[in-house]
């Protein structure tokens, strides 16, 4: 069965500290995968997707690494911002036979960004 | 419109009501998505469509749950006799491409059976 792992489940932080999200997952064929931010009661907005070939990629303060072999991501986020307190959701999607793709979610990371 | 636009925003029925919430997708996307999820929990996909059809309702936990498209456009999900665990937020997405493409998220419809 497909399944994205996220940890940790929540995470607090003092402004202007940087922390770590982790994505593992078991999703095959591998397809692509995205991060989103879900701010409370907002729909989830995309940060970054990745394809297979692709190790890292920044978007502002957001810098998401994906490692194929071991099915790993992590999504980095320097210099927090208060405005930075949401969900981050982590999604990879299944390549099918015939073509399309087939998303899976995981349950998120809360993240809280205190003064 | 530049984004989906989902309505009602909140909706607040009593149970065993029928209810319907509406998804208007980014003009030009084929492949749209509802989902639903539950307070503090993650998104639980429902049903996909491309088009008017829908390869992929796997997801729709019972006969109450429904959903049609039309004009590659406009999508309606119907829940019939609601219960209280029905009570959540349901997304509705639109992508240009199945999986492969961003997916773009509405603000979603609250629903809430007392």
């Amino acid at each position: 069965k497909n399944q994205v792992e996220q940890s940790p489940q929540s995470l607090i932080i003092l402004e202007g500290k940087n922390c770590t999200l982790q994505c593992n997952y078991t999703v095959s064929p591998f397809s692509n995968l995205r991060w989103y931010k879900q701010d409370t009661g907002r729909g989830p907005v995309s940060l970054t997707i990745m394809t297979f070939s692709e190790n890292t990629k920044s978007n502002g303060r957001y810098t998401a690494t994906l490692d194929a072999d071991t099915k790993q991501s992590s999504l980095h986020i320097t210099a927090s911002q208060l405005s930075d307190s949401a969900s981050y959701i982590c999604v990879v999607s299944e390549g099918l036979t015939g073509g399309g793709n087939k998303l899976t979610f995981g349950t998120g990371t809360q993240l809280k960004v205190e003064l | 419109g530049a984004g989906v636009s989902q309505s009602p925003s909140n909706k607040v029925t009593e149970k065993g009501k029928d209810v319907e919430l509406r998804c208007d997708p980014i003009s030009g996307h084929t492949a749209l998505y509802w989902y639903r999820q539950r307070l503090g929990q993650g998104l639980e996909f429902l049903i996909y469509f491309q088009g008017n059809s829908a390869p992929d309702k796997s997801g729709l936990p019972s006969d109450r749950f429904s959903a049609e498209r039309t004009g590659e456009s406009v999508s309606t999900l119907t829940i019939q006799r609601t219960q209280q665990e029905d009570s959540a937020v349901y997304l509705c997405a639109s992508s240009s491409q199945r999986g492969a493409g961003e997916l773009f998220f509405g603000e979603g419809s609250r629903l809430t059976v007392l």
